[in-house]
């Protein structure tokens, strides 16, 4: 069955970068789109950044663009997520996601990973 | 960017009856609305899609209604499994945004 496993997360210092990776598998990963959604403590749902199934597009929520890069190996089935001047604000559990097909609802989550931004 | 409202923030329901939640959409996303069930600790599961279709595996007393602005969420004969927070989420319109979630406690 489909498996997301997000890895990477942790405490970081505002101004410093880390790297999410989430490692897919049972389903044919470069099919498809793929996403990164995040959760800040107690809060809601917000998409962070989305990959066309072969990597040629990508996009990011203004509160990321310019910060967070969104990438993809199809031959490794991994998706990652490039997190460099991080915030107080971007501490959140971040989830990658899967659609079903060409929609954007998502079907399939990650477990998570908690990043903490804190001095 | 759509805004998606949801009602009540929080939701205080006896085991055994039935739950209703609405979702208001800022303009018309048609049919193309989802729902989320999220437990703590947990991620988001998905149980409507399409406004009114079942995701795989979720069962009957999970229902969903409405197009165009206005959406509902209906749960018949709460189970103490279904006690959580409910998202709904558009994907009618870029980027796929969600609503500020719903909790359903224990009354």
């Amino acid at each position: 069955q489909v498996r997301l496993v997000e890895s990477g997360g942790g405490v970081v210092q505002p101004g410093r970068s880390l790297r999410l990776s989430c490692a897919a598998s049972g389903f044919g990963f470069s099919y498809y789109d793929m996403l990164w959604v995040r959760q800040a403590p107690g809060k809601g749902l917000e998409w962070v950044a989305l990959i066309s199934f072969d990597g040629g597009n990508k996009y990011y929520a203004e509160s990321v663009k310019g910060r967070f890069t969104i990438s993809r190996d199809n031959s490794e089935n991994t998706l990652s997520l490039q997190m460099d001047s991080l915030r107080a604000e971007d501490t959140a559990v971040y989830y990658c996601a899967k659609p079903p097909g060409r929609v954007n609802y998502f079907d399939s989550w990650g477990q998570g990973a908690l990043v903490t931004v804190s001095s | 960017e759509i805004v998606l409202t949801q009602s009540p923030a929080t939701l205080s329901v006896s085991p055994g009856e039935r739950a209703t939640l609405s979702c208001r959409a800022s303009q018309s996303v048609i049919s193309n609305l989802a729902w989320y069930q999220q437990k703590p600790g947990q991620a988001p599961r998905l149980l409507i899609y399409g406004a009114s279709t079942r995701a795989s595996g979720i069962p009957a007393r999970f229902s969903g209604s409405g197009s165009g602005t206005e959406f509902t969420l209906s749960i018949g004969s709460l189970q103490s499994e279904d006690f959580a927070v409910y998202y709904c989420q558009q994907y009618n319109n870029w980027p796929p945004v969600f609503g500020g979630g719903t909790k359903v406690e224990i009354k």
